[in-house]
């Protein structure tokens, strides 16, 4: 079974300001990754993700993230935040690029960008 | 991108009637689709499993009898949420996937919130 730990329940920033959320899975088995944005009773919407290539993705609004296999890490990046980045952030497995595969999910990052 | 419609957005009933959510694949065909619940300030807890023409897979700890799920097209899955108690209030969201869609990701609907009074 995979599981996937996202280290910080909420992250403050100010606006302009850099952010980092940081997400960390374990896995018996190759996966692929993903991150996903959802802003308030919304559902999800994809930022990125990773299946294989480069670790290093660019996703949608300015984000990327950089897969680590050695550390087990797929943290996402933004170099600088807008009021608008305001949201929840998930970050999620899966060992299958099939149809039908299930997602495991990360806790969730609350992200609070700051004037 | 694949687009996923989940209906109603919102919905208030009473308690012990029932209540039937949507989830409509518009642009592709779903062969899996997938329910979550969402407590606030939480993650997405997964249901259920249902594909095309068979029956759902409940995750554990999920009563079936309590939150039908029938998946009868490759466009269409509904949950009803049976004789409601406000302890199922909540947010509920839909995901698909299909064979064309080879990527892993699911597509989400835009969610449904539950209030049961």
């Amino acid at each position: 079974a995979q599981s996937v730990t996202q280290l910080d329940s909420q992250v403050p920033v100010f606006e302009e300001a850099p952010v980092e959320l940081r997400c960390n899975y374990s896995s018996s088995v190759s996966v692929y990754l993903f991150w996903y944005v959802q802003y308030p009773n919304q559902g999800l919407q994809l930022l990125l993700k990773y299946l294989s290539g480069s670790t290093l993705v660019k996703g949608i609004n300015g984000f990327e993230a950089e897969f680590n296999k050695s550390q087990t890490s797929f943290h996402l990046r933004k170099p600088s935040v807008h009021i608008s980045d305001t949201a929840e952030y998930f970050c999620a497995v899966s060992v299958s690029k099939a149809a039908g595969n299930k997602l495991t999910f990360g806790g969730g990052t609350r992200v609070l960008v700051k004037p | 991108g694949a687009v996923v419609s989940q209906h109603p957005s919102w919905v208030i009933c009473k308690s012990g009637t029932s209540v039937k959510i949507e989830c409509r694949s518009l642009d592709f065909q779903a062969t899996t689709m997938f329910w979550y619940r969402q407590f606030p300030k939480q993650s997405l807890m997964l249901m259920a499993t249902s594909n095309e023409g068979s029956k759902a897979t409940y995750e554990q700890g999920v009563e079936k009898d309590k939150f039908l799920i029938n998946h009868a097209s490759l466009t269409l899955s509904t949950l009803t949420v049976t004789s409601a108690h406000p302890e199922d209030s909540s947010f509920y969201i839909c995901s698909a996937s299909g064979t064309s869609l080879n990527t892993g990701e699911l597509f989400f609907g835009e969610g449904s919130r539950l209030t049961v009074l």
